[in-house]
């Protein structure tokens, strides 16, 4: 019954390959987040999305774009992969309502060889 | 804006108590605290609002200094349930997004 799931949980990729990661949503929330994870680094925010096709930059966005053309669908694409993008990506949602709490989905362990 | 958190890492033994500091050079809206088990992803404990009053969830409060910008979460009588890494995050007014610290790695031992 989780209500965000990330595909796919695991991928291995070349260099210089494009890669998409997906985070799916059935809780219509307005909100989705892409973070990265790397040790030392602690969660780094690479992109966010407020609504259908309104996107903006976090901290760490270069070599990645992202897309939401639904509510429920929000896409991260490394654009050419590097060895430096080897991480663990979660996907949060948010509806800065009630708790305002984010809730994570379970990540996606990208190796970049 | 990564707010820095202290200490590291911390151990504990069952039933005693552990403070996480949480500092921002940045004026907050609202700090959030996570936690982190091994090989899962964070899950909300609780929300401290501009303005608002302390939060508590059982054994684990939080409160927030909003002239410092500091905020520091409270466990108290910890059990080896609490054992993870606990974040916190931190949001500027009007931004809708949080940046995170790099983490506080808590083990509590029997």
């Amino acid at each position: 019954d989780a209500g965000i799931t990330q595909s796919p949980r695991h991928k291995v990729t070349e260099t210089g390959t494009p890669v998409t990661l997906r985070c799916h949503q059935t809780e219509n929330h307005r909100y989705m987040y892409w973070y990265r994870q790397d040790p030392g680094h602690g969660l780094r925010l690479i992109h966010y999305s407020y609504g259908v096709k309104d996107t903006d930059k976090g901290e760490v966005s270069d070599g990645y774009s992202v897309s939401r053309s639904k509510t429920e669908d929000f896409l991260l694409t490394l654009e050419s992969a590097t060895s430096s993008q080897t991480s663990v990506y979660f996907c949060a949602i948010s509806d800065y309502t009630g708790n305002y709490g984010y809730t994570f989905g379970s990540g996606t362990r990208l190796t970049v060889v | 804006q990564q707010p820095v958190q202290s200490p590291q890492a911390v151990i504990l033994r069952e039933g005693e108590d552990a403070v996480i500091n949480c500092s921002s050079s940045k004026a907050l809206y609202s700090v959030h605290w996570y936690r982190q088990k091994h090989g899962e992803a964070p899950v909300f404990l609780m929300i401290l609002l501009k303005g608002g009053e302390q939060k508590g969830h059982e054994k684990i409060s939080a409160s927030f200094n909003e002239k410092k910008q500091q905020s520091s979460l409270y466990l108290t009588a910890s059990q080896l349930s609490y054992s993870g890494t606990y974040f916190c995050g931190t949001e500027v007014a009007g931004a809708n997004n949080l940046f995170f610290g790099t983490g506080t790695r808590l083990t509590v031992i029997p």
